[in-house]
Parts: structure tokens; sequence; C-alpha cells
């Protein structure tokens, strides 16, 4: 069964820049693999920001970018805000099935 | 607008069967998949299965084989996931999210169905 490996958890200062990994234990995550990056709160659904490695939904903020690196999926916040603060999430399409990350705690101190 | 709505909480027993409703509004039903996930306390999300919605074609991950069931009814808009077997580690949120077919784009989602599993 595939793991799908992220962050347990990283710090930013506010207006800092911050970098999201995600990596398959199958090998190296490609655009094949249509990455997505979803933003999870307490008590509300999941938020897609990104999909399909770097698209951009019509609300996610410029700050958010994604991307691939060095075998990984990669999530990018520049410019960090207080209300980033929050769980992010990887997925990935693997053959017919989609597997999510483990989820990264992003802390914005 | 692109609306998801589930049903409401629900409480089952042990070893029941809970199905759960995806109403979709405001886009073409049968462009669009719909996709099932759940996160119980402390975990992380977990990806149930999807369905087509043109020709109701599934796939389900492998973890939930042989106890869940998606369908859909075009007329009415609305998917439903069936999970049956019910343990007490099936407590948790269960949600579902459009996906304009072949995108990638989990866009939408519904607000969530608290299930929960007690004797």
């Amino acid at each position: 069964q595939t793991v799908v490996t992220q962050e347990p958890s990283l710090t930013v200062s506010p207006g800092g820049t911050v970098t999201l990994t995600c990596a398959s234990s199958t090998g190296a995550v490609t655009s094949d693999a249509w990455p997505s990056w979803l933003q999870h709160k307490p008590g509300q659904p999941p938020r897609t920001l990104i999909y399909r490695t770097f698209y951009r939904q019509p609300w996610t903020p410029a700050r958010f970018s994604g991307s691939l690196l060095g075998g990984k999926a990669a999530l990018t916040l520049s410019g960090v805000q207080p209300e980033d603060e929050g769980e992010y999430y990887c997925l990935l399409h693997l053959g017919v099935i989609w597997v999510f990350g483990g989820g990264t705690k992003l802390n914005v101190l | 607008q692109v609306q998801l709505v589930q049903s409401g909480a629900d409480v089952k027993e042990p070893g029941a069967s809970v199905k759960i409703s995806c109403r979709a509004s405001g886009y073409t039903f049968t462009s669009y998949g719909v996709h099932w996930v759940r996160q119980a306390p402390g975990q992380r999300l977990e990806w149930m299965g999807w369905i087509k919605g043109d020709d109701g074609r599934t796939v389900y991950s492998e973890t939930f084989q042989g106890r869940l069931i998606i369908t859909r009814d075009t007329a009415a808009t609305t998917v439903y996931m069936q999970l049956s077997s019910l343990r007490f580690d099936d407590t948790t949120v269960y949600y579902c999210a459009s996906e304009r077919f072949a995108t990638g784009n989990f866009d939408f989602w519904g607000q969530g169905t608290l299930v929960t599993v007690s004797s």
C-alpha cells in the first residue's frame, strides 16, 4: 500500500516563506500524479488550494504556489499570513485511486 | 453557485450500515464525479471512493472493498455513500467532494456528516 509522506509540522513567522513537501513511497512524484494541496481547518470542510501540481483555484491567494521539487510535490507560501495557520494535506492520484498524505500542521508564530 | 449538501448526523450500532446523501446543485451533474473522503479524530484525511456522474462507474479504496457502495440518482442530482459492517473506528466525519471529470480538481465540498458508531 502506497504511503504519502509530509512533514508533520512546520513553523514560520508572519511574512516569511515556507515550503511543504509531499513524497510517495512508490518513487518520485511527477505531474502524472496530479498533486493537489488542500487546507483543512477545524470544523470546516477541506478546501483545495492547488490542483494538478500548480493550478490555483479562483479563491487561492497568489502567495500559494505549487511545484515539483527533487522528486516531491511542493507547496510554497510566500509572505505568510496569520490566517494561513492550519493543516495542509497533499493528495496524489496513483493509478485509479487517490491517496492523501499525512498532513502538515503549519504554525504561524 | 455550486453547492454540495449532505444529510445530517447519524448514530449507528456496530455491525449496522449507514447511508449518507450528497445533493449537488449549480453544475451539470453528469459532467462531474463525486468523491467521498473521511477524517477520524486525530487522523489524516482518507480517500474512500469515487463515482462518475454520467455512467455511474465506481472506484473504491482497497481499505473499504466489500463494505462501501457509492451510487447516484441523476434525476435527483444526488450521490449516496453506504458503509456497512460499521465498527467503532468508523466514527468520524464524512465529506463528499465534486471533481469535474478528469481534471483532478476536488473543487467543491459538502459540509460534512458526522457518523457515530456506538452501542
